[in-house]
């Protein structure tokens, strides 16, 4: 059973550019989470999706940002006009349930270097 | 909303030695705990969790974390430390209703020496 499959592992983009980063859950999951790791931080929550539906977006910055699970294919982070201060590890994990209480499964991330 | 505190950003232990990792935790909720390990260039990988029953929980390598309700702490034992322990320690809460969203503290990077 393959775990949460995060692509690509490392991301160079120049300032301005698109970052698309890519994340399909374990078989059988259908809840999605992206967190964002700082250098030297924690896991910060950005987004918690369910298939074609945003559950939770407090997390996202108000700008460049946005996220989707479309019903078929994988969960996209999306990433507009790239900052340095956008370079960053960015996890996805998934879940087969919604509710508190149920672990979540990580991917291996998607180091953005914004150059 | 929920937070969680590692005051310990740094633990570095000798091998076979013991250590304690600290978490504390704020909710205005009722909580479930976790402790998730990331080794280097990895993602995180669950290590044990605290859902309800018995406050003491077991990984299967040897560690273990309490719940301690009036003291919201969470902290993560384990008696004898090998090299390969060596990684980054996250605490993590969610809340019992609502979304199942994690909140992580900012790790604690336990270096064992051999």
């Amino acid at each position: 059973n393959a775990g949460v499959m995060q692509n690509p592992r490392h991301l160079v983009r120049r300032r301005g550019q698109e970052a698309r980063l890519r994340c399909s859950p374990m078989k059988g999951h259908s809840h999605v989470y992206w967190y964002r790791q700082l250098p030297e931080e924690g896991l910060k929550f950005m987004v918690y999706l369910q298939k074609e539906n945003i559950i939770d977006e407090s997390g996202m910055p108000k700008e460049r940002f946005s996220a989707e699970f479309p019903k078929e294919g994988p969960s996209i982070l999306r990433i507009q006009q790239v900052v340095r201060g956008d370079s960053a590890a960015y996890f996805c994990a998934s879940s087969p349930q919604g509710q508190g209480g149920s672990p979540l499964h990580f991917g291996n991330g998607t180091r953005l270097t914004v150059t | 909303a929920q937070s969680v505190t590692q005051l310990d950003s740094q633990v570095p232990v000798f091998e076979e030695a013991p250590v304690e990792l600290r978490c504390n935790y704020s909710s205005s909720v009722s909580v479930y705990l976790f402790w998730y390990v990331q080794y280097p260039n990895q993602g995180l990988q669950l290590l044990l969790k605290y859902l309800s029953g018995s406050t003491l929980v077991e990984s299967i390598n040897g560690f273990e974390a309490e719940f301690n309700k009036s003291q919201t702490s969470f902290h993560l034992r384990k008696p004898s430390v090998h090299i390969s322990d060596t990684a980054e320690y996250f605490c993590a809460v969610s809340g019992q209703t609502g979304a199942n969203n994690l909140f992580f503290g900012t790790g604690t990077r336990l270096t064992v020496i051999p």
